[in-house]
């Protein structure tokens, strides 16, 4: 059980910022919000995790909710490299098991 | 280049062939971890390997049987497969299993069972 929720599928312009959002409602105070990305034909890559706070990498923004049951994934300018399915997933701190645990995720295009 | 490398990158076998997957991570990482993903199915954990030792097999058949012979290599043997068992076949590592540890992941091999 992913833990979840997320559009299955998105669209956007290439040079525009993107927006991918995601629902945990139940998560827990020990959970982190990872993203993670898998462009086609690859493994999926790291994109960004945080607790509370906003988070900025070379990559893209993670904006966390004040009560932290949804995040947004912010791609500040989309390239058409962009175009993959991005997973957000909810990691347990509080255990010592380090296992991700993949839903759906979100199918983003990018138009040129 | 994520520093964790698969081969073959595709096989197709007949459902009396063996063969074996192989994964290999630069990295220096303790912890090593084999993904199935089906089409239209989520990725889904198989087996996790740490400090070269088997702490999880997900109710795994046994015709998937894993081996970690040190912590940079680990294989997949494949033995009697079905039709069902084509997908593409990831592997991961981490530093440790610890919670929060990002993991690196292969290319996968795209197998086909026919």
């Amino acid at each position: 059980d992913a833990k979840t929720t997320q559009p299955n599928s998105m669209e956007s312009n290439e040079e525009e910022p993107v927006h991918l959002p995601c629902n945990h409602s139940t998560i827990s105070g020990t959970d982190y919000i990872h993203w993670y990305r898998q462009l086609p034909s690859q493994g999926p890559e790291y994109v960004i995790h945080g607790l509370t706070s906003n988070v900025n990498n070379r990559m893209a923004s993670l904006a966390i909710a004040e009560d932290r049951k949804s995040s947004t994934l912010i791609l500040h300018r989309a390239t058409l490299r962009d175009a993959a399915v991005y997973y957000c997933i909810r990691r347990n701190y509080g255990g010592s098991q380090g296992n991700l645990i993949f839903g759906k995720g979100t199918k983003l295009s990018v138009k040129p | 280049e994520t520093g964790v490398t698969q081969t073959p990158r595709h096989l197709v076998m007949g459902m009396t062939n063996k063969k074996s997957l192989k994964c290999e991570q630069h990295l220096g990482h303790n912890a090593m971890y084999w993904y199935k993903q089906s089409a239209k199915k989520p990725l889904e954990l198989m087996f996790v390997y740490s400090l070269e030792e088997r702490v999880e097999n997900n109710s795994v058949p046994s015709r998937f049987s894993p081996e970690c012979p040190n912590s940079s290599h680990l294989f997949l043997h494949l033995h009697t497969l079905q039709p069902e068992d084509s997908a593409l076949y990831l592997c991961a590592s981490s530093q440790d299993r610890r919670a929060g540890e990002t993991q690196y992941f292969g290319p996968g091999t795209r197998l086909l069972v026919l």
